[in-house]
């Protein structure tokens, strides 16, 4: 199976960086995926890497090593709304598109 | 406007009893999956359907069946409920886009709003 560890929590401040780790252990990786979910609401999709480099989308990036086994999501200019848990997940080759999602890390941003 | 819909959003009923969470919608995606979420364990895929009449298992299917008869209704049925199977559940659809580069057949899911279940 599929072995995804991302932080349980993290506090950043209003108009920082921060940067949300996900390392995983799978074999025939063949996705990485970054979903954000607010309290009470459905996750909606952020970023989607399967080759090694940064992907940038406005205020959030989000960057894979594949020999590493590790993905970061950057997010700036970090406002209230941004409080959420971000959710990573990996597809695997040979599991059709079945997705294994870690469980998540709550981003709670400050004044 | 483009959605998936459940169905219903809320259900308390008792173990044993029977019950169907439908999904369904209208972006004409080929792709439709099963997810449930419990805290400290995260989203679980339960079933997933890469197009009508084609389904198959996620990671915890155990007590619960799918049926992809038309492409856009993809119901989640208990036959016989029992606590553990108390959750969140959400379905989301993709539409295919590959083989994409590395491998896949889709990127973006869409995710429904969600149905909170408790089975006592």
């Amino acid at each position: 199976g599929q072995n995804i560890d991302q932080p349980t929590e993290m506090t950043a401040t209003e108009g920082a960086i921060v940067q949300i780790n996900c390392t995983y252990q799978t074999s025939g990786f063949n996705g990485l995926f970054w979903y954000q979910q607010h309290a009470g609401e459905a996750p909606t999709f952020l970023s989607y890497n399967v080759l090694d480099g940064l992907e940038e989308k406005g205020r959030f990036s989000s960057f894979l090593s594949r020999s590493k086994g590790y993905s970061y999501l950057l997010l700036k200019e970090l406002q209230m709304k941004d409080s959420a848990s971000y959710l990573c997940a990996v597809r695997v080759t040979g599991g059709g598109n079945k997705l294994t999602f870690g469980t998540g890390t709550q981003l709670k941003v400050e004044l | 406007e483009a959605q998936v819909t459940q169905n219903p959003r809320y259900l308390i009923t008792v173990t044993g009893k029977k019950l169907t969470v439908t999904c369904s919608q209208n972006m004409n995606h080929e792709y439709m999956s099963w997810y449930r979420q419990d805290p400290g364990l995260g989203l679980r895929q339960i079933y997933y359907s890469m197009n009508v009449e084609v389904t198959d298992k996620g990671d915890v299917p155990e007590g619960y069946k799918v049926s992809r008869k038309e492409k856009r209704n993809f119901p989640l049925i208990l036959e016989s409920p029992s606590p553990n199977q108390t959750s969140l559940y959400f379905c989301a659809s993709s539409s295919s886009q590959g083989p994409l580069a590395g491998g896949g057949y889709f990127i973006e899911q869409f995710f429904g709003p969600g149905t909170r279940l408790t089975v006592l």
